[in-house]
This record gives C-alpha cells, sequence and structure tokens, in this order.
C-alpha cells in the first residue's frame, strides 16, 4: 500500500522556522519528483516546491522562493521541506504528493503549520 | 489569486449532467496537459482525471475531461450525492516551472 506520511508541523511564531518530512513507503520513491502543496483554511491548493527523483532539479514557488528548502534522501524513503522566515500567509496543511501526468498520484494526509504570535 | 481559473461553485439534481470549466493560458493549460483532482472535507485531494481525459483505475466512467486550446472541461454526467466536493484543475507552467491549480469549484448536489 502506498503511504505518504507528513509530520513536523505545528505552531510558530512569525519568522520562525520548521522543519517537515514526509515518510514514503510502498511504491518506488527513489524514481519519483515528489512536490509539497499547501492548502490554506478554506483555500484552494498551492504548489510549494518540486524535487526530481535524484534531487538535481529543484523548483520553487515564487511566495517561497529563498524562504524555503526542499530535499530528499532516497535512501530512507524521506522528503524534506525547511521553512524559514515564516510569515502567516504561511499557514496551512502541508502535503507531500506526487503530482504528475500519471494514474500514480498519491498524497499524504497533510501536516498543519501555524505561523501566529 | 488561482493562476487557473475555475467558477467557484457549480449544482445540478441527482442524474443530472454537470460541467466545470478550467482556464489558463499558454504558458500551462494551452501546452500542457490538465489534471482534475476530487477533494471531499478533511481529506486529501484525489486524481479524478489524468493528461486531460484519462482515468485513473477505479475512477467511474460518469468523470471525463477534455481540453481545448487553454480551456479544459470536467463533466460529470449522472450527478449522484456522493460527488458533493470541491474539484480542482491543475496544469505544469513552462514560465513559473512549477504546477499551478485553480481556485477549486464547490459542486453542490441539489
Amino acid at each position: 500500500e502506498v503511504q505518504l506520511v507528513e509530520s513536523g508541523g505545528g505552531l510558530v511564531k512569525p519568522g520562525g522556522s520548521l522543519n517537515l518530512s514526509c515518510a514514503a513507503s510502498g511504491f518506488t520513491f527513489s524514481g519519483y519528483t515528489i512536490n509539497w502543496v499547501r492548502q490554506a483554511p478554506g483555500k484552494g491548493l498551492e504548489w510549494v516546491s518540486s524535487i526530481s527523483s535524484t534531487g538535481k532539479d529543484i523548483f520553487y514557488a515564487d511566495s517561497v522562493k529563498g524562504r524555503f528548502t526542499i530535499s530528499r534522501d532516497n535512501a530512507k524513503n524521506s522528503l524534506f521541506l525547511q521553512m524559514n522566515s515564516l510569515r502567516a500567509e504561511d499557514t496551512a496543511l502541508y502535503y507531500c504528493a506526487r503530482v504528475a501526468y500519471s494514474s500514480s498520484s498519491y498524497w499524504g494526509q497533510g501536516t498543519l503549520v501555524i505561523v501566529s504570535s | 489569486q488561482s493562476v487557473l481559473t475555475q467558477p467557484p461553485s457549480a449544482s445540478g439534481t441527482p442524474g443530472q449532467r454537470v460541467t466545470i470549466s478550467c482556464s489558463g493560458s499558454s504558458s500551462n493549460t494551452g501546452s500542457n496537459s490538465v489534471n482534475w483532482y476530487q477533494q471531499f472535507p478533511g481529506t486529501a485531494p484525489k486524481l479524478l482525471i489524468y493528461t486531460n481525459n484519462q482515468r485513473p483505475s477505479g475512477v467511474p466512467d460518469r468523470f471525463s475531461g477534455s481540453k481545448s486550446g487553454t480551456s479544459a472541461s470536467l463533466a460529470i454526467s449522472g450527478l449522484q450525492s456522493e460527488d458533493e466536493a470541491d474539484y480542482y484543475c491543475a496544469a505544469w507552467d513552462d514560465s513559473l516551472n512549477g504546477w499551478v491549480f485553480g481556485g477549486g469549484t464547490k459542486l453542490t448536489v441539489l
């Protein structure tokens, strides 16, 4: 069974940092580009970042560029998102997901990040 | 403000056919395929349609997708009460080098 399990969310003050993790199982994690997608409370989906299977190609949404860093450890089937200089508008449920033009679409259940003083 | 434009709401009665539109630009829907996702409250999005009109295994054939130019559509025929959910379109954007989503359409089954 395919599973993506996010962790690391929580309450943080503006300007603070958090490091999200995503543990993958049930599929060949090292073979796929994986993304972080977030959803603010009551709002739509917003793509945050992508990392290719080898980690060579990395892309960020303009809204997080320079503040967030995506990385992966294929040996541990894990994806990470280091979030610095957090703002109130970063408050959202963060999903680890395989978003692709493919039937192999995988999403975790998300980890909630709340940025508030 | 989402890059892809969807109507915020849609509705229909059981058995009806409803369509949800998704409009983009040359850098996303105009040059790349469109995926559609279904999301129920409190759950993760689920892939409904990929590459414009392909259904993953397990998705009923009541759901269909199409694309023409920079616009795409999701059609749901034989509407059922369990189809009441939020629907999102998505496409890769060559200019942004990332995925862009529509703002979502809340489907109500009357």
